[in-house]
């Protein structure tokens, strides 16, 4: 079993929706990050969070320490949101070195 | 905002060549750098950690002597895939971190193929 999880693996969106992508792990973590890899490969860090709730724009990251569980929300989806969205844990004892999920493919149609 | 500039984006190579990717930092300085390689339609995975001045620390299962990473300075780090293997071929990808806690900025990634 992979230390962090991802749901759903791919999801179709019409433009306009609201989007949520999950993530859980099994390990203990100083942070998460959420990333966006587009399809020419680069990637963009979009959150960290060790706590609470993060908001950028139309993004929206949250975290539950407990549950051991984030949630990557997307307001008002556009085509232009299309991409893979990965979850990924930063180990307990502040290496910086991260785990990551499979990854999210989001599609957002027109 | 912060940017990390790897190349070649894209290369292709010889069985039994070696190849070198190149990530920079171009406006900050990196103290640690990370290599990572993802395979299609996996996860990335990290390879190595290199911290500028000393040697790099390897992943279980990475060859270091197959994978080898140079951080001579805190704004560049290479990574020279020596030798290189069919089985080699895969999207390579840089990040680094800043001072700042917790910025990790990501190269754009190299695609190698070895034919």
């Amino acid at each position: 079993k992979n230390e962090v999880e991802q749901s759903p693996q791919n999801l179709t969106a019409q433009e306009g929706e609201f989007i949520t992508i999950n993530c859980s792990y099994s390990v203990g973590i100083s942070a998460l990050h959420w990333l966006q890899q587009h399809p020419g490969g680069g990637i963009v860090s979009l959150f960290m969070l060790s706590s609470g709730k993060k908001k950028h724009g139309r993004l929206i990251a949250t975290i539950n320490i407990q549950e051991k569980h984030s949630s990557l929300h997307i307001t008002a989806s556009h085509p232009r949101d299309s991409a893979v969205y990965i979850c990924a844990v930063e180990l307990q004892g502040g290496s910086e070195k991260l785990v990551f999920g499979k990854g999210t493919k989001l599609t957002v149609n027109p | 905002g912060a940017v990390v500039s790897q190349h070649p984006s894209w290369v292709i190579c010889k069985s039994g060549t070696s190849v070198k990717i190149e990530c920079r930092s171009l406006d900050f300085q990196a103290t640690t750098m990370f290599w990572y390689r993802q395979f299609p339609k996996q996860s990335l995975m990290l390879m190595a950690t290199s911290n500028e001045g000393s040697k790099a620390t390897y992943e279980q299962g990475v060859e270091k002597d197959k994978f080898l990473i140079n951080h001579a300075s805190l704004t560049l780090s290479t990574l020279t895939v020596t030798s290189a293997h069919p089985e080699d071929s895969s999207f390579y990808i840089c990040s680094a971190a800043g001072f700042t806690r917790g910025k990790l900025f990501f190269g754009s990634g190299t695609q190698l193929s070895v034919l």
